[in-house]
């Protein structure tokens, strides 16, 4: 089965600089998809950024970029510029080929981020 | 404006009835979502549906029970049967089940038994 793992319940970081959300997942897939989603404190789910396996370009959105390291089943956010509307609960999630969001997508339990001012 | 509509956004139940979440949505989705959200936990899925009169078992769907009559409407019943229902329930919605599309989530539902 599939895992996502988010080693770092919480984190702060000051406005305007720069933080880094990590996730590893376990899969013996060769392609799949990861996602970002934000959940700030109105408590909807948004998606931040989505990644195919098969790119190897790093998706980008704004101030938001992940570092995809395949090899070493790694998809960390980066947040750049951190504003106050950034503070959020942050999810890291896994789809395999085949799969959709009824079955085989996992989410990892989550990174409580704080932008402090 | 298009989007999810969750109701109530806190339920307080008494140990042994059933209550009904609700679920509405008009973007037009074929495919709705039930979700619960535990502490320190990341989503796990209770039901789906990919189509009206369809709908198909998550992860956790013991204790738990949906209807599909209307395209825009998916209600969760938490029945007496779920030993440990206190949660934040999530509903969600998509054009169809594929990653390829972009799942949207409504702004959930408090369930407390007391």
């Amino acid at each position: 089965a599939q895992t996502v793992t988010q080693s770092q319940p919480e984190m702060s970081v000051q406005e305007a600089e720069t933080v880094t959300l990590s996730c590893t997942y376990d899969t013996s897939e060769s392609n799949y998809y990861l996602f970002w989603y934000k959940q700030p404190p109105s408590r909807q789910m948004i998606l931040v950024i989505r990644q195919e396996a098969y790119k190897q370009q790093n998706a980008t959105e704004n101030r938001f970029s992940v570092n995809f390291q395949k090899a070493a089943k790694s998809f960390s956010l980066k947040i750049s510029d951190s504003q106050l509307g950034d503070t959020a609960m942050y999810f890291c999630a896994f789809m395999k080929p085949g799969g959709n969001y009824g079955q085989n997508f996992v989410f990892g339990p989550g990174t409580r981020l704080s932008v402090l001012p | 404006d298009g989007g999810i509509t969750q109701s109530p956004k806190y339920l307080f139940r008494k140990e042994g009835q059933n209550v009904t979440l609700s679920c509405e949505q008009n973007l037009n989705h074929d495919a709705m979502y039930w979700y619960r959200q535990d502490p320190g936990q990341g989503l796990r899925l209770i039901y789906y549906s990919q189509i009206v009169n369809d709908f198909q078992k998550g992860d956790i769907a013991e204790g738990y029970s949906v209807s599909r009559e209307k395209k825009e409407s998916f209600p969760l019943t938490v029945t007496s049967a779920q030993k440990n229902p206190t949660a934040f329930y999530l509903c969600a919605s998509s054009v169809g089940l594929g990653a390829g599309n972009t799942i949207y989530f409504g702004e959930g539902s408090w369930l407390t038994v007391v």
